[in-house]
Parts: C-alpha cells; sequence; structure tokens
C-alpha cells in the first residue's frame, strides 16, 4: 500500500463547475499535509497547506482534512481550463522523516 | 533571486556510465531534496540535506546512488553504473529553515540511459 494514494484521473469537469480532488493517506504519523500542482512539462508548485481537521479555503480553492478518516481533499471552484494539470497531494510527519511524501497525482482537465 | 537551479538539463548516457546532476537552492534556504519522477508518478523521496548534512536518505536508493552537499551551499547528485531504470527526471527542491513544507523545485535534470 502507498503511503498516499490518489486516483489517477484524468477527472474531466467543465469550465465554472467544481472540482474535486481526493487523497488518502496510510500514516497516522502524517500531520501536515499539502496540494501541489504541476503543469504538463513542469515541476510541482504549491498551491495549499492544512495541518488541522475541517476546512481551509483561499481563493477558489479548499482544502478539508479528516485525520480520523486519513483523508483529504481538494476544492477548486468556478473551474478554469487554466486549472488542467496535475494535482499532487503530499503528507509529512511531525516526526521522523522530514520530507514530503508525494501521491501519484490526480490529472485534471477542465472543457472550455 | 532566480530560484532552485539545475544543471544539466538533460543527459543521455549509455549504460554502466557515471552521471552527476547539479543543483543550486534558493540562496538563503538551508534544506535542500532531492527527489526521483517517473512519467505518470509522483516525485519519489531520495534524499535531504539541512546544510551539509545528510540527514535522510531513502531506503529505495540504491548504493550505487549518492549525493553531496559540501559547504550547504550547492549539492550534487552521483549514479554510478546506470541501468535503463534509472531513466526519470530527478528534482532538486530547496525550503526555508523554517519547516512549513513549502518546497521550491527545480525544472528538473531529464535522465535517459540507453
Amino acid at each position: 500500500q502507498k503511503e498516499v494514494e490518489q486516483n489517477s484521473g484524468p477527472l474531466s469537469v467543465p469550465e465554472g463547475a467544481i472540482a474535486s480532488l481526493n487523497c488518502t493517506y496510510s500514516d497516522r504519523g502524517s500531520q501536515s499535509f499539502f496540494w501541489y500542482r504541476q503543469y504538463s512539462g513542469k515541476s510541482p508548485e504549491l498551491i495549499m497547506s492544512i495541518y488541522s481537521n475541517g476546512d481551509k479555503e483561499d481563493g477558489r480553492f479548499t482544502a478539508q482534512l479528516n485525520k480520523a478518516s486519513q483523508y483529504v481533499s481538494l476544492l477548486i471552484r468556478d473551474s478554469q481550463p487554466s486549472d488542467s494539470a496535475t494535482y499532487l497531494c503530499a503528507g509529512k510527519r511531525g516526526t521522523g522523516r522530514r520530507a514530503l511524501t508525494f501521491g501519484s497525482g490526480t490529472r485534471l482537465q477542465v472543457q472550455p | 533571486d532566480t530560484g532552485v537551479s539545475q544543471d544539466p538539463r538533460h543527459k543521455i548516457t549509455k549504460r554502466g556510465q557515471n552521471v552527476t546532476f547539479r543543483c543550486d537552492p534558493i540562496s538563503e534556504h538551508n534544506r535542500l531534496y532531492w527527489y526521483r519522477q517517473t512519467l505518470g508518478q509522483g516525485p519519489e523521496f531520495l534524499t535531504y540535506f539541512q546544510n551539509e548534512a545528510q540527514l535522510e536518505k531513502s531506503r529505495l536508493l540504491s548504493d550505487r546512488f549518492s549525493a553531496e552537499r559540501p559547504k550547504g551551499s550547492f549539492s550534487t547528485l552521483e549514479i554510478q553504473r546506470t541501468e535503463q531504470g534509472d531513466s526519470a527526471m530527478y528534482l532538486c527542491a530547496s525550503s526555508q529553515a523554517y519547516d512549513t513544507g513549502e518546497l521550491f523545485f527545480g525544472e528538473g535534470s531529464r535522465l535517459t540511459v540507453l
């Protein structure tokens, strides 16, 4: 079992819709979570971080964390074609390993 | 500040040859990471430095791989006796001393082993 699991997609949504990206993790030592966006042929860039249970909103993005269910999600409201990319979920332990562990990513396609 | 710089951007080599990649992090960042990414996969952790100290190394990293950060600035990743399975994008990232989890990635060094 991978430490961080994501559906590879592609997830296809129409422009203006809400895109919902999901991630589960197996390491209960993971304390903080991150969503990175990776455009084709480019390197990942951080778009959201979340450290505690509940929701965190930043513009059109909302990250959700449920530690009891070991579940992380990212909602993108009013999806735009420019949001088309691979979204990587990553977890980080509170102790021990300090590096991020990434999932394999979900490819999002926003149809104009 | 030009961000994280990696060199070379592309490297084609024959199986059995040694290759070395260089990473120059953002100047004020004291943490440096190496990841490897293959098509359709997320970045896979290889190793991590804080200043010049190599604090973590993936169990997946064979002894053909070695990384250094001699003066706590730039880092090198060397792969000895390359194999076709080493073909991948090698990503370097850096972060600030305060560990927010925000990594700044370079553009990567793509390795093709023939």
